[in-house]
């Protein structure tokens, strides 16, 4: 019943590992997103899919590279992991252009050590 | 980028008293949402406003879209342990490619 799920829940990795995280809403809606959050739990917007198109990139490293197989899923492969990527990945889902606001999954911790 | 404004970064309350939290923008908003994070979850919506001057509540919730369209407060009433958490504003405008854009949030404590 879950509406929008992120998988894993926890990521603990090393640096310099490749590693991906999924999103999948069950909900209809067409356009997908993936927020970040640091440590003083600032949400910024990275990647903004709609209907498998990507709608918005804000600048963020090329490493992180984002995948949308269908208007259900989006993905997000990140390479060559940093220090400094460590936080809360959420991803989020909306329908365009309705102004309802976004709904968002209970998000990815990254832990690069 | 296009930045909230919430301050301060943290309240601190007792069980039963009610708090008010404002937003403010810079420039202006079409849409206004508040949403609450607990921890280890997602931000979750608790109230949407959609025109200038609206007010509108939730339960013990009430929020208001400014005159101006450039800033929205959310009163929380009779507040309680549950509370907790942090509250976050955004704000959204009309546009093929609109993004919702988020404050800083407020971190707000419930003494019992």
């Amino acid at each position: 019943d879950t509406a929008v799920s992120q998988t894993p829940k926890y990521l603990v990795t090393q640096m310099g590992n490749d590693k991906s995280i999924k999103c999948e809403q069950n909900l209809g809606h067409d356009t997908m997103y993936w927020y970040k959050q640091d440590s003083k739990k600032f949400l910024k917007i990275m990647f903004s899919y709609n209907n498998k198109e990507l709608i918005i990139n804000e600048t963020v490293p090329n490493r992180f590279s984002p995948k949308s197989p269908d208007k259900a899923h989006l993905n997000l492969h990140i390479n060559s992991l940093e220090l400094g990527d460590s936080a809360v990945y959420f991803c989020a889902s909306s329908s365009k252009g309705q102004g309802f606001g976004y709904t968002f999954g209970s998000g990815t911790r990254l832990t690069v050590v | 980028g296009q930045q909230l404004n919430q301050s301060p970064q943290s309240m601190f309350i007792q069980e039963g008293e009610d708090v008010s939290m404002n937003c403010t923008s810079s420039s202006i908003f079409n849409t206004w949402l508040w949403y609450k994070q607990d921890p280890g979850e997602g931000p979750v919506l608790l109230i949407a406003l959609y025109k200038a001057g609206e007010l509108t509540s939730n339960g013990r919730l009430t929020a208001q879209f400014g005159i101006t369209r450039k800033d929205s407060f959310l009163n929380i009433s009779a507040s309680i342990p549950s509370d907790v958490g942090i509250y976050f504003c955004a704000g959204q405008r009309f546009g093929a490619n609109s993004k919702l854009t988020f404050g800083k949030g407020i971190t707000l404590s419930v003494r019992p």
